[in-house]
């Protein structure tokens, strides 16, 4: 079975500075990746996306994400954190096809200091 | 409206009240999911829908009962909730050839009292 590990439950970083948060998975073929965010009081956004190619993503709002297999990782980055990137961070794998849900880590929670 | 909408926002009923919560995606989509947000868990996937057929039902209670009129909305009919069925329930949209896409609607914030 499937299964993504977000280590960090809380992260602070003060604004400007760089990020990275932690996903680790579990998936016995090539998975796909994703990473979401969640704005209180909202639903998911997706952030970016990995299915196969180039193993470092792009996504919006100046977010990346980089693939390294042997690590089993897919952690994400930014470069600046600006304020507004402060809410609930989420990984997930799905099985790549058919009707079938994703499976989510915990989130990891980031606050942002001034 | 664009993207998924769902309502209510907010719902509080009592543990023998009946209600529903609706969600609508605008995006030609033809798979809809509705899954539970507790706290300090992570997401769990409820049902999924495909070209409004079930396909999915996790080990979810029958209290929880599911309907898709068609492929933009999706209903969750609620009946005799417990307490610990107080959470964030968000429904999500995709296409069924690309089932791991998925859209996500703000959610229904439900508290059973």
């Amino acid at each position: 079975a499937q299964s993504v590990t977000q280590p960090d439950i809380h992260i602070t970083v003060s604004e400007g500075a760089s990020l990275e948060l932690r996903c680790n998975y579990s998936y016995g073929a090539t998975p796909y990746l994703f990473w979401y965010v969640q704005s209180p009081g909202q639903g998911l956004q997706l952030l970016l996306k990995y299915f196969s190619g180039d193993t470092l993503v792009q996504g919006i709002k100046g977010f990346e994400a980089e693939f390294k297999r042997s690590q089993s990782s897919f952690n994400l980055r930014k470069p600046s954190v600006h304020w507004s990137d402060a809410a609930e961070y989420f990984c997930a794998v799905g099985n790549g096809g058919g009707a079938d849900g994703l499976t989510f880590g915990k989130g990891t929670h980031l606050i942002i200091q001034p | 409206e664009t993207g998924v909408t769902q309502t209510p926002r907010h719902l509080v009923m009592g543990m023998t009240n009946k209600k529903s919560l609706k969600c609508e995606q605008h995006l030609g989509h033809n798979a809809m999911y509705w899954y539970k947000q507790s706290a300090k868990k992570p997401l769990e996937l409820m049902f999924v829908y495909s070209l409004e057929e079930r396909v999915e039902n996790n080990s979810v209670p029958s209290r929880f009962s599911p309907e898709c009129p068609n492929s933009s909305h999706l209903f969750l009919h609620l009946h005799t909730l417990q307490p610990e069925d107080s959470a964030l329930y968000l429904c999500a949209s995709s296409h069924v050839t690309d089932t791991d896409t998925q859209y996500f609607g703000p959610g229904t914030r439900l508290t059973v009292l």
